[in-house]
Parts: structure tokens; C-alpha cells; sequence
């Protein structure tokens, strides 16, 4: 595909199940990061990686928070025992690589915890 | 879809006026700058991007202008159409780092026919 391609585009789920969002980043694309953005707010950063490493998962709010890309494409946000504060849209970014390269961003996973 | 920027500044401007959008960034070690046009249900789209070895650049329509001495980024929208009518953020960061963004308040602009 042309762009960064994120499943599923709407997630509604109730306190306590874990959740999966997935992201497919632009082809070649070796560096990928996840954000998460509430309503009416700047994306915020959660978690980096270089192709499959996770370099920076500073933005992670909590240990219920986690994330791979084993492969150094498809990367998956997991949340556990998810709370209602959870509740976001989550966005993924690649870009080309790490240096100069503006991120491109997907149009994100909006996660509703009931 | 979703609504981007509901308490968010606005600016309103005449179809065909030019725009100028603001942005104070916080980072001193930042040194690369991007703008992003957000519209509704829509995730980010880059614009342009500057480093801070430059104070101005150029692309289709659009001009960023730095100013590192007040930490000041702006966007320039020649001929605003109603198209551009969008959340617009901009997003610092340090090529020195782990390149996550930080991004800006936004701001959103309405283009009045």
C-alpha cells in the first residue's frame, strides 16, 4: 500500500480485556513509532523502533503497555487489562530512516474501553 | 470520522488571502521542524520540514520561516484555499535523539468563501 495502514480503525472493548492494534508502515520504511493522541491534542510519543529494535519506550505510560515488530515491519501495540483511561486514538508513524526524515503517519486505531 | 481540534486557536481567512500559522516550540537541542495539516478522521499529513542550519524553505504554496533565537516556527499558506481548511501542527525534534516528535497545540484554520 501506499501509506502506513493501521488495524482495526475502530476497537470498542470493556475494561480489563487486552487489545492488539496493528501497524503496516510504508514499504522499506525502516524506523516506525507509535503514538497516542486525545482529542484536540498533538500526537503524543509512545514507543520507537529501528527496524526490529525497540530504541525508546520512554512514551510507554505504564507496564500494561507493551510493543514488538519482530520482523522489523508489522509492528503490534498491546495493552493489558486495559482501563478506561486508556481510551485514545493510537497512530503509527514511519519513516525512511531514523536521520532528517520526516514520519508519516497512518490514520490510526481509535480504542474505546467501555 | 473523528473531530481534531475542538478548543484549539483558530484562524479564519479569506479564500485567496494568505495565512500565516505560529508556532513557539520549547527545545533548544531541537534542530529539525515539521508541519503536519490534520483533517477530520484523518491522521497527520507531512507539509514541510526545515533544519535548523536554514531559516527559511520553500515548497508548493507553503513557506516555513525559523527563528531560533525565540524558538519560533511559522507557516505561510500563499493563496489559502478551501481545501487547506485543516488542524495544523507543528513538531520539533532532536536528530541527536531517538527522533520521537513533539508536537505542537495546533492550531486550526478555516478558509471563509
Amino acid at each position: 500500500g501506499a501509506g502506513v495502514s493501521q488495524s482495526p480503525r475502530y476497537k470498542v472493548t470493556k475494561r480489563g480485556q487486552d487489545v492488539a492494534l496493528r501497524c503496516d508502515p510504508i514499504s522499506g520504511h525502516v524506523s516506525l513509532y507509535w503514538y497516542r493522541q486525545a482529542l484536540g491534542q498533538g500526537p503524543e510519543f509512545l514507543t520507537y523502533f529501528n527496524y526490529e529494535a525497540q530504541q525508546d519506550k520512554s512514551g510507554l505510560p505504564n507496564d500494561r503497555f507493551s510493543a514488538e515488530r519482530p520482523e522489523g515491519s508489522i509492528s503490534t501495540l498491546t495493552i493489558q487489562r486495559t482501563e478506561q483511561r486508556d481510551s485514545a486514538m493510537y497512530r503509527c508513524a514511519s519513516s525512511l530512516e531514523q536521520n532528517n526524515q520526516p514520519q508519516h503517519f497512518g490514520d490510526g486505531t481509535r480504542l474505546s474501553i467501555l | 470520522g473523528e473531530s481534531v481540534g475542538l478548543h484549539l486557536p483558530t484562524l479564519s481567512v479569506q479564500e485567496g488571502d494568505n495565512s500565516i500559522i505560529n508556532c513557539a516550540y520549547s527545545n533548544s537541542a531541537s534542530d529539525y521542524f515539521i508541519w503536519y495539516k490534520q483533517e477530520s478522521g484523518k491522521g497527520p499529513q507531512f507539509i514541510i520540514d526545515i533544519r535548523s542550519n536554514m531559516d527559511k524553505r520553500q515548497g508548493q504554496r507553503v513557506t516555513v520561516l525559523l527563528n531560533k533565537t525565540v524558538k519560533h516556527l511559522s507557516l505561510q499558506i500563499a493563496a489559502t484555499q478551501p481545501g487547506d481548511s485543516a488542524v495544523y501542527f507543528c513538531a520539533e525534534t532532536s536528530t541527536s535523539g531517538t527522533y520521537k516528535y513533539i508536537f505542537g497545540t495546533g492550531t486550526r484554520l478555516k478558509v471563509l468563501a
